[in-house]
This record gives C-alpha cells, sequence and structure tokens, in this order.
C-alpha cells in the first residue's frame, strides 16, 4: 500500500497532453515538495521533475509538474511513443520522517 | 557528472544475509549522500535509508531497524547495503541512488542488483 495515491494507469494518442495526478496528504505532499521519475521496463528510475514543477536539464518542455494542495500533477503534452513508461511520484513524509512514493502510473501511447 | 555501478545478481535462502555494493565514479564521493532503495516485482520503490561517504552517518527507515547496515569504503569510492534475515518479501531490485539538485532528489542511480530470497 503506497503512501501516494496515482492511477494505476494512464493512455493517450501520439500528439495528444495526458495528465498523471499524485494525491497525499498533510504530512505529504500538503507540506512537502514533489519530485517525479519516469521508468522504463528493466532499467534504472530517471528523475523528471523535482522540487513540483523544476525539470533536470535534458528533460524537454512538454514535461510539467505543478502541486495544489496535497495533490500534484505531471502534464506531458505531445505525446510520443518513447513516452511509454512507468511514472512514479515522491515526496518527504513528515510523519514516517522519510521519503514516500506513489505507486505508480503505466502510461501507455495507443 | 557521476555514475553508479552495482554488483550483479544474488540468489539467498531464507534466513541468510546479502551484501549490495554501488561504487561511485566522475564526481566528489565524500560531498553527495548516497540512498538505497528497492522495488519489489510489479511493485513501487521504497526508500531502506541513507549514508553519507564522507562521514560515514546513516540514517535508516524504521521498517529496517536492525536488518540493515550500511557502509562506506572512501579508498574504493564504493558504499556497500547489507540486509540480513532474509525472507521471501526481501526479493527485489535495489538500487542505490544519489542526490541531485536537492537532499531526497535521486537524480543519479545505478543499474540495479536483483536479489532473490528462495529456498
Amino acid at each position: 500500500q503506497s503512501v501516494l495515491t496515482q492511477p494505476p494507469s494512464a493512455s493517450g494518442t501520439p500528439g495528444q497532453r495526458v495528465t498523471i495526478s499524485c494525491s497525499g496528504s498533510s504530512s505529504t505532499v500538503g507540506s512537502n515538495t514533489v519530485n517525479w521519475y519516469r521508468q522504463l521496463p528493466g532499467t534504472a528510475p530517471q528523475l523528471l521533475m523535482y522540487k513540483n514543477d523544476l525539470r533536470p536539464s535534458g528533460v524537454p518542455d512538454r514535461f510539467s509538474g505543478s502541486k495544489s494542495g496535497t495533490s500534484a500533477s505531471l502534464a506531458i503534452s505531445g505525446l510520443q511513443s518513447e513516452d511509454e513508461a512507468d511514472y512514479y511520484c515522491a515526496s518527504w513524509d513528515n510523519t514516517l520522517n522519510r521519503p514516500v512514493f506513489g505507486g505508480g502510473t503505466k502510461l501507455t501511447v495507443l | 557528472q557521476g555514475q553508479l555501478v552495482q554488483s550483479g545478481a544474488e540468489v539467498r535462502k531464507p534466513g541468510a544475509s546479502v551484501r549490495v555494493s554501488c561504487k561511485a565514479s566522475g564526481y566528489p564521493f565524500s560531498s553527495y549522500y548516497v540512498h538505497w532503495l528497492r522495488q519489489a516485482p510489479g511493485q513501487g520503490l521504497e526508500w531502506l535509508g541513507i549514508i553519507h561517504p564522507g562521514t560515514g552517518d546513516t540514517t535508516y527507515a524504521q521498517n529496517f531497524q536492525g536488518r540493515v547496515s550500511m557502509t562506506r569504503d572512501e579508498s574504493t569510492t564504493t558504499v556497500y547495503m547489507d540486509l540480513s534475515s532474509l525472507t521471501s518479501d526481501d526479493t527485489a531490485v535495489y538500487f542505490c541512488a544519489r542526490d541531485h539538485y536537492s537532499n531526497y532528489v535521486f537524480g543519479y542511480w545505478g543499474q540495479g542488483t536483483l536479489v532473490t530470497v528462495s529456498s
């Protein structure tokens, strides 16, 4: 049972815009920043977004992040086939005193 | 910018212990915290703990207190994670990861090490 809640799946067609949500609580997303990771099958996760809406160098501006209250979102515009992957959100938990993750969202490009 | 290379897959029997190594290169070893995380088959990510390679200071997740130990060897720029009293629930891919941009932002990852616990 993951501390942060993500939809298990999402999908879109090439060129579309898709959004992946991440829901937490006042002790997680509500009071801490959110990071996003992308994981291709059989590989390690890669940092995609940090501190809610900052892109690491090399991540295209098709990817954007936002946070409001106890929820955060990752948006991908101009969807491409190579965006097919698992996406995880992460934040700090003030109660558990450790970083926590969502269960992951499998994005399918139809 | 940095690279983390982990040791190979391991198979252990229940009750045994395992050591996974993570060799760092391409950056000042002592300057960045290294974390250990794991991912059970088909599951999400779970944080095990953190070590400061310069001081050796560690913090472990409460779930793993008493079972996990993280150490480092500055001469070989390698971080180690030992996990004891293994059960089938510990079957997972174990990752080391390094902070980047900010604390607890996992910007660099090792390739992962599969640990299988089976009788």
